[in-house]
């Protein structure tokens, strides 16, 4: 079965860099959901979209920013990098209403240095 | 502030018998909760769920428990399988405007190794 699907699986970015990072929510999921998961830590909610809209937002920095596509792909943006922005960042998409059960892409990981 | 709290960092277990992870959580408006495995550098991947409305969900090997009046969860493992070895992830959510489910305030994680 066809799951999230997220690119790149890698990335190292510079100091002050920006990064953009793609997901692919799995057929006919139009809620997406990304989260980003520091070094010890657990997952923490950046930001959701449904139907195109944003829906929820949570701890994302001002200097981040996303948006979901018309085919309901979802783009993360990231500028200014920092060093404290290294992390493994997930994207999640359900299908409407039914959050029950959400599911995860295998996560990109983004370096900065 | 954890609003989900997983207190045993680890747990390690015989194959073939029980595993029991739990999670306690402080924040009444959640409602619904669920349980993910996760290897390393993967994407969590989802075990089982349970509503506020129920106190019970099974699934295979694998059941949860909530006791809303206490504010714990708990997911059992049976038989527990070298397989099973991996990070689980207690997660919660208040879908308070209906599109909020996946919204989710994840626990610290618990590490389990299922002994051969």
């Amino acid at each position: 079965a066809a799951g999230v699907i997220q690119s790149p699986r890698h990335l190292i970015k510079e100091k002050r860099e920006t990064a953009t990072l793609k997901c692919y929510p799995i057929p006919r999921h139009d809620t997406v959901y990304w989260y980003q998961q520091g070094p010890g830590q657990d997952p923490q909610f950046l930001i959701s979209f449904y139907e195109k809209m944003q829906s929820d937002k949570g701890s994302i920095p001002d200097r981040f920013s996303a948006q979901q596509f018309s085919d309901y792909h979802s783009e993360l943006n990231m500028s200014s990098l920092e060093l404290g922005d290294s992390a493994l960042y997930f994207c999640a998409s359900s299908l409407p209403h039914q959050g029950n059960t959400i599911y995860f892409g295998e996560g990109s990981w983004l370096t900065v240095v | 502030d954890q609003q989900v709290k997983q207190n045993s960092p680890s747990l390690s277990v015989q194959e073939g018998r029980i595993s029991i992870l739990n999670c306690d959580y402080t924040n009444s408006m959640f409602d619904y909760f669920l349980w993910y495995k996760k290897y390393p550098a993967e994407g969590p991947t989802f075990l089982i769920s349970i509503s506020s409305i129920k106190d019970k969900n099974e699934d295979g090997r694998f059941t949860v428990f909530l006791n809303k009046s206490a504010k714990h969860l708990s997911l059992h493992i049976v038989p527990s399988q070298p397989g099973d070895s991996a990070v689980y992830f207690c997660a919660a959510s208040d879908n308070a405007g209906g599109t909020s489910y996946g919204k989710l305030t994840f626990g610290q994680g618990t590490i389990l190794t299922v002994h051969p």
